[in-house]
């Protein structure tokens, strides 16, 4: 089955600087990649999401970019604000409609004003 | 549209006990998955439930069981409640699969 790993598991970055996240999955099935943001005390939310079909989506301050050949997607947020402080989590499964994500184990990201 | 809902969101319960927990899906929403969210393992999937029918099982115990019924709510059961049971429970709709939408989540506390 799908293998979801998820790195860091922490990171901190001031203000106004960039923050990436990285995920690698291991099953190549896999073509749909969700991205959910859980700020303390709250429930998980999508907030992009990406499809094999492109390599990179944009919205606002947040891109997701995926590779593929390297079975690997990353999260970058730009231009980083307070509310960005929150857990990440990554995740993946096959668009087929049959088979469950799978979740990394999340990354706590927290931006230092 | 409303969200998802889940009761109740608290919960402290003894060892060998066993709680019922309940989701109500968005309106129009099929399939509901639920997982276990603790500290350092992020969101392990229990099961999934697609028109009344059990979808997919991840890899717990069969303590762990749920349902749903025809009007999409579904609830998870667990029984011989152990301490390592203590989490967080989440909910998630959709409408196959795809984006999830997720509830606030079921605090269960094993004593």
């Amino acid at each position: 089955g799908e293998n979801v790993e998820q790195h860091p598991s922490t990171l901190s970055v001031q203000e106004g600087d960039s923050a990436v996240i990285k995920c690698t999955y291991s099953d190549s099935a896999s073509n749909y990649f969700p991205w959910y943001k859980q700020e303390l005390g709250k429930r998980p939310q999508l907030i992009i999401d990406i499809r094999s079909n492109v390599g990179e989506k944009k919205d606002q301050r947040i891109a997701v970019t995926l590779n593929k050949t390297a079975k690997h997607f990353s999260l970058h947020i730009t231009e980083t604000q307070p509310e960005d402080s929150a857990v990440y989590f990554c995740a993946a499964s096959p668009d087929s409609g049959n088979t469950p994500l799978v979740f990394g184990k999340g990354t706590r990201l927290s931006v230092i004003a | 549209k409303a969200g998802v809902t889940q009761t109740p969101r608290y919960l402290i319960k003894t060892r060998g006990q066993q709680v019922t927990l309940s989701c109500s899906p968005i309106s129009g929403h099929r399939s509901v998955s639920w997982y276990q969210q603790t500290p350092g393992q992020g969101l392990q999937f229990l099961f999934e439930y697609f028109s009344e029918t059990q979808r997919n099982k991840g890899n717990f115990p069969g303590r762990f069981s749920g349902r749903q019924f025809s009007n999409s709510r579904s609830e998870m059961n667990v029984s011989t409640l152990e301490l390592g049971d203590s989490a967080l429970y989440l909910c998630a709709s959709s409408l196959g699969q795809g984006d999830q939408y997720f509830g606030p989540g079921t605090r269960l506390t094993v004593l």
